[in-house]
């Protein structure tokens, strides 16, 4: 199965900060990388779909790039409603797997 | 209104069975590819089984293959996971969720708001 890492963990920060958040995978997945966003005891929302698509309705503060193995989430100006744990998911191979995910915490 | 809702979750003893639904609502359920995820407790998100649109084909995590089964009944719009021999490490939050395609990726789109299977005696 194709491993995907994210980095950090967890990490706090403020309202109006960046955030960047990365995922590698361990082998390359060109660009079948989605990223999602999962508050506490809600589904997830996909974000951002084939690494750079951002799904509608989305704010544009999201984005995301990268291909082949190392991948980025970046959040231009933290938002109080951003605070959640994010996930990458590859779908390039027949087994999809995720991300341990990366909880962004208010400082 | 797109949507999926899961039902069929409870506490069952190890070695048990259970079979989950997921009823969707709102889009042409016959054309689009589906899927299981689950979370346990405090933990990530694990990919469980992937069923076709016409119910053709599967693919399943090994972590259950052999003891769950997708199915789908779309006369019903219905999605279905039967979980047989179940073990305690299969205690979690279990998603359905829908596969869209953007510029040739599948991602999961449309997700319900799970149901919780607990296996302990």
């Amino acid at each position: 199965d194709i491993q995907m890492t994210q980095s950090p963990s967890s990490l706090s920060v403020s309202v109006g900060d960046r955030v960047t958040i990365t995922c590698r995978a361990s082998q390359s997945i060109s660009s079948s990388l989605n990223w999602y966003q999962q508050k506490p005891g809600k589904a997830p929302k996909v974000l951002i779909s084939a690494a750079s698509s951002l799904q509608s309705g989305v704010p544009s503060r999201f984005s995301g790039s990268g291909s082949g193995t190392d991948f980025t989430l970046t959040i231009s100006s933290l938002q109080p409603e951003d605070f959640a744990t994010y996930y990458c998911h590859q779908s390039y191979s027949t087994f999809w797997t995720f991300g341990q995910g990366t909880k962004v915490e208010i400082k | 209104e797109v949507q999926v809702v899961e039902s069929g979750g409870g506490l069952v003893q190890p070695g048990g069975s259970l079979r989950l639904s997921c009823a969707a609502s709102g889009f042409t359920f016959s054309s689009y590819w589906m899927h299981w995820v689950r979370q346990a407790p405090g933990k990530g998100l694990v990919w469980v089984s992937r069923i076709n649109s016409d119910g053709s084909s599967t693919s399943y995590a090994d972590s259950v293959k052999g003891r769950f089964t997708i199915s789908r009944d779309n006369a019903k719009y219905t999605l279905y996971l039967q979980m047989n021999s179940l073990r305690a490490d299969d205690t979690a939050v279990y998603y359905c969720a829908r596969e869209v395609i953007v510029r040739g990726v599948s991602a999961m789109d449309v997700w319900g708001q799970g149901t919780t299977v607990t296996v302990s005696s």
